[in-house]
């Protein structure tokens, strides 16, 4: 089957600017979760979908990060102003439900100047 | 909330020698404990992983054992190959089956490196 998909792979944005990540899960997984990976560190939950309700986004920072999942599929990750301290990688994953394994995407890396 | 902590940070072996990461929760009600590999520029790949009621799970050369009473599990890679080189993520997840769901708490990883 084929494997959560991201784009873009990689984005290069000035600080205050917006910058959107997608995210499409593996075909029948119900539960989407984005995820930050700073550098050498493992990642951290931001926000998680079931379906298309966000049903855990306590760690989303939600003064300038927003997502949505429509028709509770591919996904949506937004950040309006991106600051410097947002340069990361942003991690899609996806499983069957939510007692099931989670498999990555290749991830977003962001870098803000 | 759960903690994890993931040791040694690096870890460096000749191709042929077993390498083995150890990590530590402290959550007790966690019960699900996966196991990731991250190539350079890659994603995260499951590699194995285990549930509270097994205490030890074994693919070919990988395997993960679990203490549930200490709280903390162990990822043993043996007979190791230059492509195992990589870094290593353990993760804990509280209340799968209970209710919960399947909230991964990282530890800070491992990097490996496997010398020819």
């Amino acid at each position: 089957e084929a494997g959560v998909v991201q784009s873009p792979r990689y984005k290069i944005i000035e600080k205050k600017q917006p910058v959107a990540f997608w995210c499409n899960p593996i075909s029948g997984h119900n539960t989407l979760y984005w995820y930050l990976q700073n550098l050498g560190q493992g990642p951290e939950l931001l926000i998680r979908y079931e379906n298309e309700e966000a049903v855990d986004d306590s760690q989303l920072p939600k003064d300038r990060f927003s997502a949505e999942r429509l028709k509770g599929v591919d996904s949506t990750l937004k950040i309006q102003p991106a600051e410097l301290g947002d340069s990361a990688v942003y991690l899609c994953a996806s499983s069957r439900g939510v007692e099931d394994p989670q498999f990555f995407g290749p991830g977003t890396r962001l870098t803000v100047l | 909330g759960e903690n994890v902590e993931q040791h040694p940070s690096t870890l460096s072996v000749q191709e042929g020698d077993s390498a083995v990461i150890k990590c530590t929760y402290s959550d007790s009600a966690s019960n699900y404990f996966p196991w990731y590999k991250q190539e350079l520029g890659k994603r995260p790949q499951l590699i194995i992983d285990i549930r509270s009621n097994v205490g030890e799970k074994k693919d070919q050369r990988i395997a993960v054992t679990l203490n549930k009473t200490a709280k903390h599990f162990s990822l043993h890679i043996t007979e190791t190959q230059p492509e195992d080189s990589a870094v290593y993520f353990c993760a804990a997840s509280p209340a799968l089956f209970s209710g919960g769901y399947n909230k991964l708490i990282f530890g800070a990883g491992t990097r490996l490196a496997v010398h020819p």
